[in-house]
């Protein structure tokens, strides 16, 4: 069974622009959950998406957003890139969004470098 | 105050030894709780979960979970140099987000 699959895996983009990533879930899952990892933060949640529909948001500004598409593939934007916003970009799928069974699994990420 | 705490460490533990993470956390309606590991350059992999107060065991690791003091803890017995790596810890609240801890690094020493 296939894992979670990110692309791009690397990318560098300068300041002022924008970026889409994009996640493929676990055959079968329907929860995509966006997570930024920093050093200096930790990983930090961004939102998840459970049948098309946002069910979770993080703390982060609105140049961040996301989709889900019926397939249950998930996208990631960042517009107006700042350097601070460099990171690695996690996308993690589970078989449900609520409930004990809520198990996440992570994919391996996309290194993102803003110049 | 965050809501997923660790010991940002590092622990160093000699091969063979019980190394032992601990996590707490702030919301009280937390409902199940997860350990990952990460290596370097990696991302998080699921080493286990653990929804009801007590231990539960799987090989060398075993979590342990007290709700009453909002308290997770991974034990990893007879530690291996592989082990070394970052261990979080995650929570998912009451409001049904997984939100993790800063992680713990962990060093098994040869």
């Amino acid at each position: 069974k296939a894992g979670v699959t990110q692309t791009p895996r690397y990318l560098i983009k300068t300041r002022g622009q924008q970026v889409t990533l994009s996640c493929s879930p676990i055959s079968g899952h329907r929860s995509v959950s966006w997570y930024q990892q920093t050093p200096g933060q930790g990983l930090q949640f961004l939102f998840e998406y459970f049948s098309e529909t946002q069910r979770n948001k993080g703390n982060f500004p609105g140049r961040f957003s996301g989709r889900q598409f019926s397939n249950s593939r998930s996208e990631m934007n960042v517009s107006t890139l700042e350097l601070g916003d460099s990171a690695l970009y996690l996308c993690a799928s589970s078989l449900v969004a609520s409930g004990a069974q809520h198990t996440i699994y992570f994919g391996e990420g996309s290194w993102l470098t803003v110049v | 105050q965050k809501e997923v705490e660790q010991n940002s460490g590092p622990l160093s533990v000699p091969e063979g030894a019980i190394a032992s993470l601990n996590c707490t956390y702030s919301d009280r309606g937390s409902q199940s709780f997860f350990w990952y590991r990460q290596y370097s350059g990696k991302s998080p992999e699921l080493i286990m979960f653990i929804y009801s107060n007590g231990d539960k065991e799987d090989g060398r690791f075993t979590a342990q979970l007290n709700k009453a003091s909002q308290y997770v803890s991974l034990l990893i017995r007879d530690s291996q140099p592989s082990d070394s790596a970052t261990y979080l810890c995650a929570a998912k609240t009451s409001y049904d987000k997984v939100i993790f801890g800063p992680g713990t690094s962990l060093s098994v020493i040869p």
